[in-house]
């Protein structure tokens, strides 16, 4: 059975740091794009980062950039996001999701994890 | 940034009868080199994480229900359930994968009327 499992979340202060990761099972890890989506309490989805195949490539939404990085390691299965200078709006459930193909990351999520919920407060 | 712009919010709907949802694009995402279009819906059911019901705009998601379909092409699109069941109340999203930022549509949930 193909499976995604987040781990890392928790309560944070302001301006903190913390590191998610998302355990893989279940299909051939180092073939496919994986990225991080996230829902705020009561809100919609907002996609955060993707990662290729390889790690090679990353993305970001602007919101993040230069505070989160994105990385992989296929010798282990799992997915990482390093979150730092956390913000209050940072506060959500965060989702590792895997794309449904092979080569690129524009393709939709066809798998996602339960989540793992960040809170950024003081 | 692609805005994506779903109609309605809300949407009450009889058991056994259809629902529409719409999806706006603020542009295309159509790829001309393949033809198809970056689009997906998702399903997502309380407490749950979202679930992908159809991908490139109308393919169906391998186990997702017929009564489910997707159509629509460039900017406009719609997911149709086809008879409503009490277990496809949901809240339901689009997302276009054609352009980085990947953005949802804001959400449309439907409930029993």
């Amino acid at each position: 059975e193909v499976q995604l499992l987040e781990s890392g979340g928790g309560l944070v202060q302001p301006g903190g740091s913390l590191r998610l990761s998302c355990a893989a099972s279940g299909f051939t890890f180092g073939t496919y794009a994986l990225s991080w989506v996230r829902q705020a309490p009561g809100k919609g989805l907002e996609w955060v980062s993707s990662v290729s195949d390889s790690g090679g490539r990353t993305y970001y939404v602007d919101s993040v950039k230069g505070r989160f990085a994105i990385s992989r390691d296929n010798s282990k299965n799992t997915l990482f996001l390093q979150m730092n200078s956390l913000r209050a709006e940072d506060t959500a459930l965060y989702y590792c999701a895997k794309v449904d193909g092979t080569g690129t990351t524009s393709r939709a999520f066809d798998i996602w994890g339960q989540g793992t919920m960040v809170t950024v407060s003081s | 940034d692609i805005v994506m712009t779903q109609s309605p919010d809300s949407l009450a709907v009889s058991l056994g009868e259809r629902a529409t949802i719409n999806c706006k694009a603020s542009q295309s995402v159509l790829h001309n080199s393949n033809n198809k279009n970056y689009l997906a819906w998702y399903q997502q059911r309380p407490g749950q994480p979202p679930k992908l019901l159809i991908y490139w705009a109308s393919t169906r998601e391998s186990g997702v229900p017929d009564r489910f379909s997707g159509s629509g092409s460039g900017t406009d699109f719609t997911l149709t359930i086809s008879s409503l069941q009490a277990e496809d109340v949901a809240v339901y999203y689009c997302q276009q994968y054609y352009s980085i930022p990947y953005t949802f549509g804001q959400g449309t949930k439907l409930e029993i009327k």
